[in-house]
Order: structure tokens, then C-alpha cells, then sequence
């Protein structure tokens, strides 16, 4: 069964900090890892990853795939106390395959201290 | 609003009670997900739909659990004889299934307490 493991579970910076989030996964088939930003309500989108080495970047988010060492890292810079939520890492499975659904780590929950 | 919409937001119901839950899509989306998340976890897949199509069901989905789609828009998700291990919070995605960007969108989520 597919799994996603994120660490660390919860974090806790001071403003103007930068934070490294990670996500490791063990899967059979693999299509794309997304990163999802959730505050007490509904997680909204951030990134859709689907090839090594490519960084994607929004403002003073960006994150990163590792498809060989299966693995990866969502950088924030000059945190700010907006940005305190949990982080959720997901794999997706091939879109060809019947099963379409994500799998989610435990998520990263992150408190940014003014 | 043109969002995933969710409806109720909360429900609090007596244990062996049934209770229902709605969620509609994004519009041209074609593809709709129920997943549960409980505290300190991440969402657990329950079920999907393609159009009108119940593609895949979880384990986690008992007997007690059923959901419907029956035009392709709207769903709803039932649970029969509640218990008070069914106390989560109830998300619904949806996604338009493409070759190469298919993010899955949420709503806002039905929070269940059964007491």
C-alpha cells in the first residue's frame, strides 16, 4: 500500500525564518506529489510536482522532486505568521489506472511566531 | 462562488442516527472524491466518482456508507447508524481529468460530531 511520511509533524519558527518541510514516499506507481496548505478548514492547492529536479516556484514558496531517492521539500522564506497552518504532502497514481485518489502523509503543522 | 461547496458545515447527531451530506463540484469537473480526516491526520480516500460512475470504494468505507452521484454533479454521502467513531471531518474534492494537470480541488468540508 502507498505510503507518505512527512516530518517533522509540527514546527515552530519565528518570523522572517526560513523552513524546510519534507515528504518521503513509498508508492508502486507513481504520476505526480502535490503539496496542499490547510488552516482549520478545506486544503488548498500549492504545487503539482511530476518530474525530478524541477523546482516550482509561487512568491516565497517553492518545492522540489527527488523521484530517485523519492522524496521532497517544500522551502518557505521570510516566513510570516500568515503562513502558520499544516502542510500536506499527497501522491497521485498514474492517470491511466482505475484508482485516481491521493494518499496523504499526516501533514506538517507549522506556527510561525511573531 | 465558483468553488467546491459543502453543505451543512457542521452536523451534530445522536449515536445510530443517519445522517447525509451534499457536496457540489466545481462545474466542468468530472471527477468527485469523499475523503475523512480525523485530528492530527492527513484526508483518508473514501470513495470517487467519474461522471456518474462510483469508480472506487476504500476499505474504510463500511456497509453503513454510501454515496451517489446520480446526474454526474452533485453527490451525496450517507452514513447509517452512526457511531461515535464516524465523528471526522467530511472532504469532498473534485478534479477535472485531464492528460496532464488534474489537481484535485477541496470544499470546505461537513465536521461531524456524533455524540
Amino acid at each position: 500500500e502507498d505510503k507518505v511520511v512527512q516530518s517533522p509533524l509540527s514546527l515552530v519558527v519565528h518570523e522572517g525564518d526560513t523552513v524546510t518541510l519534507n515528504c518521503s514516499y513509498e508508492v508502486t506507481n507513481f504520476r505526480s506529489l502535490l503539496w496542499y496548505k490547510q488552516e482549520k478548514k478545506a486544503p488548498t492547492f500549492l504545487f503539482m510536482l511530476t518530474s525530478s529536479g524541477i523546482e516550482k516556484k509561487s512568491g516565497r514558496l517553492s518545492s522540489i522532486l527527488d523521484k530517485k531517492e523519492l522524496f521532497s521539500i517544500l522551502n518557505i522564506t521570510a516566513t510570516q505568521t500568515g503562513d502558520s497552518a499544516v502542510y500536506l504532502c499527497a501522491v497521485e497514481p498514474p492517470i491511466t489506472g482505475a484508482n485516481s485518489k491521493l494518499t496523504f502523509g499526516k501533514g506538517i503543522t507549522l506556527s510561525v511566531r511573531p | 462562488d465558483t468553488g467546491v461547496s459543502q453543505d451543512p458545515r457542521h452536523k451534530i447527531t445522536k449515536r445510530g442516527q443517519n445522517v447525509t451530506f451534499r457536496c457540489d463540484p466545481i462545474s466542468e469537473h468530472n471527477r468527485l472524491y469523499w475523503y475523512r480526516q480525523t485530528l492530527g491526520q492527513g484526508p483518508e480516500f473514501l470513495t470517487y466518482f467519474q461522471n456518474e460512475a462510483q469508480l472506487e470504494k476504500s476499505r474504510l468505507l463500511s456497509d453503513r456508507f454510501s454515496a451517489e452521484r446520480p446526474k454526474g454533479s452533485f453527490s451525496t454521502l450517507e452514513i447509517q447508524r452512526t457511531e461515535q467513531g464516524d465523528s471526522a471531518m467530511y472532504l469532498c474534492a473534485s478534479s477535472l481529468a485531464r492528460q496532464k494537470q488534474s489537481e484535485q480541488f477541496f470544499g470546505p468540508g461537513t465536521r461531524l460530531t456524533v455524540l
